[in-house]
């Protein structure tokens, strides 16, 4: 069974630093890789999703992607105590729709 | 805007009780998905649909049923139900493998 692992935190990160979040997966035919937002008492929202090695840029958010490795990060720029919440990696074979989530990494900004 | 529609926010049942939860989509999605999210465990599939009138099995079946009679609902039902079903639970649906739309979920205890 696919296995996606992150590290479950909390991460404390000061305001305005950059925060690194980090996800392993165990099967190497994955091929989409997504990272979703939860706030605390809400439901997951999706923020970034990569599909080919390196990285992709939206905004203040990086994820990077390292097939040969095997993991998918994603980086805060300028952290706010508004990015403060859990955060989710997934990941899904190509064209199947079930995707497999991480038990997700709590990030605490500090203001 | 997008919405799914989870019938109730919190829910409190007996042991050996048949639950139904409901999730309502507005998108003309044909996924929808029934998650189940605990304290260090994660978000865990239960059961998800592709199509009306069809389902297959997630991670965690045991316990659990669906009905998709039409397109824009997909029912989770709690057969008998037992303390260790007691649970925050995430409806969600997509058109493709990108994005999940998640409902605002709900947790039901049981007693």
């Amino acid at each position: 069974q696919k296995e996606v692992e992150q590290n479950s935190g909390p991460l404390s990160v000061p305001e305005g630093a950059i925060a690194s979040l980090n996800c392993t997966y165990s099967d190497r035919v994955s091929q989409s890789f997504f990272w979703y937002r939860q706030y605390s008492g809400k439901s997951p929202e999706l923020i970034m999703s990569i599909y080919s090695n390196g990285d992709k840029e939206d905004g203040r958010f990086t994820a990077q992607l390292n097939k040969a490795s095997q993991y998918v990060s994603l980086l805060i720029r300028d952290s706010q105590p508004s990015d403060s919440a859990t955060y989710l990696c997934a990941v899904n074979d190509f064209g199947n729709e079930k995707l497999t989530f991480g038990t997700g990494t709590r990030l605490t900004i500090i203001p | 805007d997008v919405k799914v529609t989870q019938s109730s926010r919190y829910l409190v049942k007996r042991t050996g009780e048949k639950v139904f939860l409901e999730c309502v989509q507005d998108m003309d999605h044909e996924n929808m998905f029934w998650y189940r999210q605990d304290p260090g465990l994660g978000l865990r599939l239960i059961y998800f649909s592709y199509d009306v009138k069809m389902k297959e099995k997630g991670d965690i079946p045991e316990g659990y049923s669906v009905s998709r009679e039409k397109k824009e609902r997909f029912s989770l039902i709690l057969e008998s139900a037992s303390t260790n079903q007691t649970s925050m639970y995430l409806c969600a649906s997509s058109s493709t493998y990108e994005k999940l739309f998640f409902g605002s979920g709900t947790q039901l205890s049981v007693l």
